[in-house]
């Protein structure tokens, strides 16, 4: 059974920086695609970075490009995201999910996490 | 680059049918057949309920239909039943660099 567990959100200053981790279990995590997707309160879904299987490539949103940083540990099964000067805007639920493609990338999320919330406030 | 456009809400009763729209350009519903539906009930995660327009995955009720025509995507839910009751969101991959793109959201009361 597949599970995605998020962890390190919390409150922090703008400018401040903040770490979160998706543990993963129940599929062989080293050989999907995996995604940050964020929510900010009350509003819709925003993907945020994805990372190829092997770690080999990446890929973000504008809105976070150059102050964030996905990043995994397949041989902890663990999943990253690195977030930098961090301002107002990045509040929200974040949630870490897979791509739905074995060994490459769809853009489909077929399993997701339960998230965590990150608020950005003096 | 815009998010798709979705209807804020729609509503039906019990055992009706209902359709969310979800409209985009060629460069993205229009250009590709790979299009997503989510539900999402509150607190909690999202659920991939459709791809590829119209595909299911495993577990997911056949009366959760996916269509396109154009630049508009449709998510049907035939059979209303009270579990139904959601936030619906579609998805598309886009030629855009950001590679998939949502729309805002529609909410499904059912009466």
């Amino acid at each position: 059974q597949v599970h995605l567990v998020e962890s390190g959100g919390g409150v922090v200053q703008p400018g401040r920086s903040l770490r979160l981790s998706c543990a993963a279990s129940g599929f062989t995590f080293s050989s999907y695609g995996m995604h940050w997707v964020r929510q900010a309160p009350g509003k819709g879904l925003e993907w945020v970075a994805v990372i190829w299987f092997d770690g080999s490539n990446e890929d973000y949103a504008d809105s976070v490009k150059g102050r964030f940083t996905i990043s995994r540990d397949n041989s902890k099964n663990t999943l990253y995201l690195q977030m930098n000067s961090l301002r107002a805007e990045d509040t929200a639920v974040y949630y870490c999910a897979r791509d739905s493609q074995l060994g490459m990338l769809v853009y489909y999320f077929d399993y997701w996490g339960q998230g965590t919330l990150v608020t950005v406030s003096s | 680059q815009s998010a798709l456009t979705q209807p804020a809400s729609v509503s039906g009763s019990p055992g009706q049918s209902i359709t969310i729209s979800c409209t985009g350009t060629s460069s993205d519903v229009g250009g590709y057949n790979y299009v997503s539906w989510y539900q999402q009930h509150p607190g909690k995660a999202p659920k991939l309920m459709i791809y590829d327009v119209s595909d299911r995955p495993s577990g997911i009720s056949d009366r959760f239909s996916g269509s396109k025509s154009g630049n508009t995507a449709s998510l049907t839910i035939s059979g209303l039943q009270a579990e139904d009751e959601a936030d619906y969101y579609c998805s598309s991959y886009t030629s855009y660099k950001t590679h998939v793109i949502f729309g805002g959201g529609t909410k499904l009361t059912v009466l």
